[in-house]
Order: C-alpha cells, then structure tokens, then sequence
C-alpha cells in the first residue's frame, strides 16, 4: 500500500547531539516533501521541503533534510539539538496526482535530555 | 494577521449529537482542508476546498460534512456524534493557483474532540 512511514516513534537524544529523523515514502512518482514540527497543544509548523533540485535543503532553526530517490527517503538533520528542539515531527508527502492530498506520517516524537 | 484560527479549541459532546467546527483564514488563500489527528497515525484528511464554492472528500470523509462559506471560511460539521470521531481536528490553508502558488499548508491551532 501507498504510505508514508515513520519508523521510530520516539527518539530521545542529548542537547548538543546530533540528530536524524527517518522518513521513507512508497508512491510511485517523486512526491512533493515536507517536515513539519509541533509543539504541545499547538498545530503544525513547516520546516522545510523538497520540490525538485539539490536534494540538501535548508530549513528553519537549523534543520536540514536529504532527499534520496534510490532509497524513497527524506531524512532529517539537525547536527547540534537544543532543548526548544523538543516536540513531535511529521514527514508529509503532496500526492503527485491530486496536489490537494497531503499524507502525513505517523511522527516522531523527540525528547531531549539536558 | 492571525493566519488560520479555528472555534472552538475544546469541546465534549454526548454520541449523537451534533456541531460545528469553524475554521477562517486572513491570508487570502484560496484552498482549504480540515483534518484529524490521532495518536499513531498522524493527520488524515477529512475534506478539503480547493477553490470557494468546491469541497472534495479526502482520506476519511465518512461521517463528516463540509461548508466552504466564503474564501475566508470553511466548517466541518459532525451530523451525529460517534466515539470514533474523538480526535484533535486541524484546519489549513495554502494559496493554489493564480500568481502566489505555494504548496506550504498553514495550519490552525486545532480543536479538540471528545465524544462519550
């Protein structure tokens, strides 16, 4: 089946750790890509995305993500975590064939030990 | 500019009542799209509106309606109330089409759902 797929649930790491969030897709044409970020009780907040191009891209507060064709994935990194950092991450893909159709993953929620 | 902002942010409701979730944007945009989020299985969508005066069922459209009023406001209303509709609901827009294409979603704070 068509998914989206988060394989850890939770990651807890130390603050001035390095991080890596891991986000693997199965559709069959290269979907748009998305991180998004969210906090206790509130709603979502992107991060970054992917359309086409260099396959790095930037994001806010320091993340960064790699888009891999050969693997259907898109990774998130952050080589120096703060304890803000803390909060729950969505990989989301736009469906190449209804661009009102974004799928999100199940998250990965990140706790960060002093 | 407030962005996306939904009413009410709690609400309880007996199985087989009804209500309405309202959501409105201030960013001109001309698509939006109501989901629900559920622990473990992240945001699915319910329906959206591409454009005012169109509404498409997403993921998850069964037991839910829909109203896009204006290109401001789009509802989501619950008929009658199940317990499988307990969720945290989230409205969103983004701009589609015209001159200021995104497809970056802006999402409301969210509406939390409790059916008993």
């Amino acid at each position: 089946a068509q998914s989206v797929t988060q394989p850890d649930i939770h990651i807890t790491v130390s603050e001035g750790a390095s991080l890596e969030l891991r986000c693997n897709y199965s559709y069959g044409a290269t979907p748009y890509l998305f991180w998004y970020v969210q906090s206790p009780g509130q709603g979502l907040q992107l991060l970054l995305k992917y359309f086409s191009g260099d396959t790095l891209v930037q994001g806010i507060k320091g993340f960064e993500a790699e888009f891999k064709r050969s693997q259907s994935s898109f990774n998130l990194r952050k080589p120096s975590v703060h304890w803000s950092d803390a909060a729950e991450y969505f990989c989301a893909v736009l469906l190449p064939y209804n661009n009102n159709d974004m799928r999100f993953g199940a998250g990965t929620r990140l706790t960060v030990k002093p | 500019n407030a962005g996306v902002t939904q009413t009410p942010k709690f609400q309880v409701l007996k199985t087989g009542q009804s209500m309405t979730l309202q959501c409105a944007q201030d960013m001109n945009h001309n698509s939006m799209y109501w989901y629900r989020q559920d622990p473990g299985m992240g945001l699915r969508l319910i329906y959206y509106s591409a454009s005012e005066g169109t509404t498409d069922k997403g993921e998850v459209p069964n037991g839910y309606n829909v109203s896009r009023l204006n290109k401001r406001e789009f509802s989501l209303r619950l008929e009658s109330a199940a317990p499988s509709q307990t969720s945290v609901y989230f409205c969103a827009s983004r701009q589609l089409g015209g001159t200021g294409v995104s497809y970056e979603q802006y999402f409301g704070p969210g509406t939390r759902l409790t059916v008993t």
